[in-house]
């Protein structure tokens, strides 16, 4: 699966949107972006994913540009309880290609009131 | 529906102890998968069972060992433990092997004295 790159925090105020930035420049044309985000003392949450084009749900959105080789997570309103890691993933998406997800480091988003 | 559960939520274990730990999947779903998280770092990825078959398996050494059972429950199974072993481990379930998005429990909180 493609390497992503992204930044290790942000802050946001409570009310404004967050955006969060991730960067796969090597990512395949079979490969989805997926984001979760993991609370503190949680299990990762799965938010969204995509493959070329933009995506929104009850959650959040998702901007994949053009190429592919980057996108950003949008929470259009954040609240205090959004304070989450972030983790951006692309990942190969057939019957065979398994359950692997290799997480990064994410993104620590801090919303502040 | 209730989501993915795991068992115990927190364990001690002295070294060379070995540990199992439960996950039941989210109803319907026949994909397990189980990853060690660290403190400070995203999940890796230990293992995916499918179908009661062993789909994938991360970089890990043979004292990590899991199978899934007909109802699609799984166990992971560590044995001689070591204080690295010291982890959240989570477990994450899902439709197929393939595109669908996993859904994380809470995880187990193992801490080897």
């Amino acid at each position: 699966d493609a390497k992503t790159t992204q930044p290790p925090s942000m802050d946001c105020a409570e009310g404004r949107a967050a955006n969060l930035p991730c960067n796969h420049s090597t990512i395949s044309g079979n490969e989805y972006v997926y984001w979760y985000r993991q609370i503190h003392s949680q299990g990762p949450q799965y938010i969204i994913h995509g493959l070329k084009n933009n995506e929104t749900n009850e959650m959040a959105s998702l901007i994949i540009t053009e190429d592919r080789k980057s996108s950003t997570l949008i929470l259009p309103h954040a609240t205090l309880r959004d304070t989450a890691v972030y983790y951006c993933i692309v990942r190969v998406a057939n019957n065979n290609a398994g359950n692997m997800l290799t997480f990064g480091g994410g993104t620590r988003l801090m919303v502040k009131p | 529906d209730a989501g993915v559960t795991q068992s115990p939520t927190h364990l001690i274990k002295t070294r060379g102890q070995h540990v199992t730990l439960r996950c039941s999947p989210i109803s319907g779903h026949k994909s397990v998968s189980w990853y060690q998280q660290v403190l400070g770092q995203g999940p890796q990825f230990i293992f995916q069972y499918y179908e009661k078959e062993e789909r994938g398996r991360g970089n890990f050494p043979d004292r990590f060992s899991a199978r899934q059972f007909p109802n699609y429950s799984s166990e992971l199974n560590v044995n001689a433990l070591l204080l690295g072993d010291s982890a959240l481990y989570l477990c994450a379930s899902s439709n197929t092997p393939g595109n669908s998005p996993l859904h994380f429990g809470n995880g187990t909180r193992l801490t080897v004295t």
